[in-house]
């Protein structure tokens, strides 16, 4: 069974720009959860959606959105970059929710932002 | 609100010694509680979880962590560290009620381990 994958790995931009990551949940799994690595702050949660609904949501600025779609792949938009958004973004995936218990994270993104 | 304490953001251990990491946690509600690893580059890794059946809860790679209400701790323990269990291990809370399940992590403990 595949796990979590997020895609791009790794991407750099530049301060203004917009960028959207992508996650493709485990297979079966309807809950997708996003949190940000940061070295200041540690993990944070951003938001988490479950059947194409945001059930929670971190406390970020409105430049952080998401979504889910209907087959559970879910995408998190940055506009207007920041150099303090660069960071790892993590997805993580449950089979249910409210979550069973446990998430299993993606490999992450990294963003850097010049 | 809950949250995350790891007492100790690096330890360092030499191969074949016990490994103690230790975190505490507070929530309103009864918590589910996990501990998870990271190496650079990479994600989270569950390593165990409690979620209210037996106090001792194992894991894999041979950790094991307790949950002790009373101090409102959950460490975790490995009884003979390896080389390859070096990394940065995350201990993270998550209600059992009400309705926001975010997960809420401690800041992690560095673990180095010394041949």
């Amino acid at each position: 069974k595949a796990g979590v994958t997020q895609t791009p790995r790794y991407l750099i931009k530049t301060r203004g720009q917009q960028v959207t990551l992508s996650c493709s949940p485990i297979s079966g799994h309807r809950s997708v959860s996003w949190y940000q690595q940061t070295p200041g702050q540690g993990l944070q949660f951003l938001f988490e959606y479950f059947s194409e609904t945001q059930r929670n949501k971190g406390n970020f600025p409105g430049r952080f959105s998401g979504r889910q779609f209907s087959n559970s792949r879910s995408e998190m938009n940055v506009s207007t970059l920041e150099l303090g958004d660069s960071a790892l973004y993590l997805c993580a995936s449950s089979s249910s929710f409210p979550p069973g218990t446990e998430a299993f994270f993606g490999q992450g993104t990294r963003l850097t932002v010049v | 609100a809950q949250s995350v304490t790891q007492l100790g953001s690096h330890v360092s251990v030499s191969e074949g010694a016990l490994v103690l990491l230790r975190c505490n946690y507070s929530s309103s509600v009864p918590p589910y509680l996990f501990w998870y690893v990271q190496y650079p580059n990479q994600g989270l890794q569950l390593l165990l979880k409690y979620t209210s059946a037996a106090t001792l809860v194992k894991g894999i790679n041979g950790f094991e962590a307790e949950f002790k209400k009373s101090e409102t701790s959950f460490h975790l323990t490995k009884p003979s560290a390896h080389m390859s269990d070096a990394a940065e291990y995350f201990c993270a809370v998550r209600r059992s009620g009400g309705s926001n399940y975010k997960l809420t992590f401690g800041k992690g403990t560095l673990l180095t381990v010394n041949p």
